[in-house]
């Protein structure tokens, strides 16, 4: 079965810019992650989406916002790129229950110039 | 304040070497605890989870453990392929659906 699967791979931006990435969970999963992992850093939550609504917002500005569609796939925007932006980002699926754990895509690695 | 530490940051083991790594956390209420596993430019591996002081999970070379305060993943005899870098992450009864608290991981290097 196929994991959860991140787009792009890497990216490369400037200041000021927007950018979209993409996440498709496991299949039969509900409920989406996304988090921001800094280099030496563990992942920080940015939001948690389930059946298609905002369940959850972490200690991010509002350049940053997501959506999740009818076939569960999730976008995450950042708008207004800020050197300080340069991380990899996670989604992270799981099927909803609170007890049932995260698992994790690659990532997409954001560079901003 | 953090609210999951981990360590030690880096720990060194020579192969068959065996040890043990701390994720101390300090939530209003425990609701789980997870390990995982990262690799260099991966996303984090899923390891365990552990919901209650006194629970005990296995996996190969790998022993998690749970008290009140603390978890500790035990490594035993490792090998080479086991270096990575290991995150712990809390989910507190106070929080959102899903929002996992992190550590900053241990990385571990196992060398031959």
């Amino acid at each position: 079965d196929a994991g959860v699967t991140q787009s792009p791979t890497h990216l490369i931006k400037t200041r000021g810019q927007h950018v979209t990435l993409r996440c498709s969970p496991i299949s039969g999963h509900k409920s989406v992650s996304w988090y921001q992992q800094v280099l030496g850093q563990g992942p920080q939550f940015i939001f948690q989406y389930y059946e298609k609504e905002e369940r959850g917002r972490g200690n991010f500005p509002d350049r940053f916002s997501a959506r999740q569609f009818p076939n569960y796939s999730s976008e995450l925007n950042v708008n207004a790129l800020l050197l300080g932006d340069s991380a990899l980002y996670l989604c992270a699926s799981s099927p909803g229950q609170i007890h049932q754990p995260q698992h994790f895509g690659d990532g997409t690695r954001l560079s901003i110039l | 304040e953090d609210q999951v530490t981990q360590s030690p940051e880096a720990l060194r083991l020579q192969e068959g070497e065996s040890s043990s790594l701390n994720c101390s956390y300090t939530v209003s209420g425990l609701r789980g605890l997870f390990w995982y596993r990262q690799d260099p430019g991966k996303g984090p591996e899923f390891l365990f989870t552990l919901y209650s002081a006194g629970e005990e999970k296995e996996k190969e070379r790998l022993k998690a453990t749970l008290t009140k305060k603390e978890s500790f993943l035990h490594i035993t005899a490792p090998k080479p392929e086991d270096s990575a870098t290991y995150l712990c992450a809390v989910l507190d009864r106070g929080s959102t659906l899903g929002r996992l608290y992190f550590g900053r991981g241990t990385q571990l290097t196992v060398w031959p």
